[in-house]
């Protein structure tokens, strides 16, 4: 089992549509939870940080983690073409210089 | 925001020739940085750590002769592709370790296609 699973895709959502994205772990050790959005050929980019269980919300953007669940969640609402990417989720023990374990990404399409 | 500058964006190289890609830490300095490698639709896959004024860790299966990485100052890190081959076509990416909102900040990457 991979210490990290994110489902691949495609997600293909019309314009407008509540997207959720989903990542299970495996290390009841993670408390750094993130996730990166990462268009085609560019570097991923910070989108949401949080630490511990709970909500985070950013604009349209919120972030879940269930730690007991081992679920990590990305809400977006109100989706855009714009908004058609990689997403992928990222997790760590500790902040600073930990390295993060990745997700593979989940390649998001929404279409007008 | 924490930027991380990488250079170049994209480079075509011949067989058996050595290519340099470069990351630079624009407003903070970064004592480590991370250098990944990504094959399309999979996710990024660590090859190795450098640190400031030591030498890198490279993850297992990665060949340190081959993937040259040097960090002679806080705010820049290199990787150098040696002796080129077809197999080494791969976009690789740097991420240095985020400030304040915490985080990883990444490069913008560098796509290497060796013909």
């Amino acid at each position: 089992q991979k210490e990290v699973e994110q489902d691949p895709g495609p997600l293909s959502v019309p314009e407008g549509a509540i997207v959720s994205l989903n990542c299970t772990y495996s290390n009841s050790a993670f408390q750094y939870f993130m996730w990166y959005r990462q268009y085609s050929r560019k570097g991923p980019e910070l989108l949401m940080y949080t630490y511990s269980s709970g909500n985070k919300e950013d604009g349209r953007f919120t972030a879940q983690v269930d730690k007991s669940s081992k679920y990590i969640s990305l809400f977006i609402r109100d989706s855009q073409p714009s908004d058609s990417a990689t997403y992928l989720c990222a997790m760590s023990a500790s902040g600073g210089s930990y390295i993060p374990t990745f997700g593979r990404g989940t390649s998001l399409i929404v279409h007008p | 925001g924490a930027v991380v500058s990488q250079h170049p964006s994209w480079v075509i190289c011949k067989s058996g020739t050595s290519v340099k890609i470069e990351c630079r830490s624009l407003d903070f300095q970064a004592t480590t940085m991370f250098w990944y490698r990504q094959f399309p639709k999979q996710s990024l896959m660590l090859m190795a750590t450098s640190n400031e004024g030591s030498k890198a860790t490279y993850e297992q299966g990665v060949e340190k002769d081959k993937f040259l990485i040097n960090h002679a100052s806080l705010t820049l890190s290199t990787l150098t592709v040696t002796s080129a081959h077809p197999e080494d076509s791969s976009f690789y990416i740097c991420s240095a370790p985020g400030t304040g909102a915490g985080g990883y900040t990444f490069g913008s990457g560098t796509r290497l296609t060796v013909v």
